[in-house]
């Protein structure tokens, strides 16, 4: 059981590029977080979705997209990347029941150059 | 007002005495409380929760609530060098967790 994945775990973008972060779970869960963090700050919300084909976004979703085709993966894509940007990008995941925990992947770290 | 405060810290501790971590939230309709632990590098790992008014125990963690001040604690008693981390309170509500900044805990041996 692996919980969530996360790939990559590092990455160096230059301005302007684009790239996918992918995030899989195999928990069978309908809950999925999109979270970054910035040092010495806490986590902040980028997008979520309650299950396949549904998703919305978090506080700070400008400069992100999300898709989630499939109960299992939740990508996460920066369309033209921005020194802002760089962060560390964390997914999690969510049974959907009361009082559920959420469950972190190892967290992709990125700089934008 | 934030929607979660926590003093960033760092809180020192000896080793062996009670570190006591503290939390404060803004919306009433909070239904669960999470506590991360988060060491530096790695992702949140789930320490405990509690969403019932009163104490939670498990081992050396213990989790206070008390929604009419919209407060929630935790306790880690015999604090070992392994417990230096940051600690993140989290209310939430419906599908929704909100994160706060964090506690920096530093144990001194």
């Amino acid at each position: 059981n692996a919980g969530v994945t996360q790939t990559p775990k590092f990455r160096i973008l230059k301005i302007g590029q684009s790239m996918t972060l992918q995030c899989t779970q195999d928990m069978n869960h309908n809950y999925m977080y999109w979270y970054r963090q910035d040092p010495g700050m806490g986590l902040k919300l980028i997008y979520y979705s309650v299950g396949a084909g549904i998703t919305d976004k978090g506080e700070v979703p400008n400069g992100y997209n999300v898709s989630r085709s499939t109960t299992e993966d939740f990508p996460l894509r920066l369309e033209l990347a921005a020194p802002s940007q760089t962060s560390v990008y964390f997914c999690a995941s969510m049974e959907d029941s009361e009082n559920q925990p959420q469950h972190f992947g190892d967290g992709t770290r990125l700089s934008i150059l | 007002q934030k929607e979660v405060e926590q003093n960033s810290g760092p809180l020192s501790v000896p080793e062996g005495a009670i570190a006591s971590l503290n939390c404060t939230y803004s919306d009433r309709g909070s239904q669960s409380f999470f506590w991360y632990r988060q060491y530096s590098g790695k992702s949140p790992e789930l320490i405990m929760f509690i969403y019932s008014n009163g104490d939670k125990e498990d081992g050396r963690f213990t989790a206070q609530l008390n929604k009419a001040s919209q407060y929630v604690s935790l306790l880690i008693r015999d604090s070992q060098p392994s417990d230096s981390a940051t600690y993140l309170c989290a209310p939430s509500r419906d599908d929704k967790i909100i994160f706060g900044k964090g506690t920096r805990l530093h144990i001194l041996p």
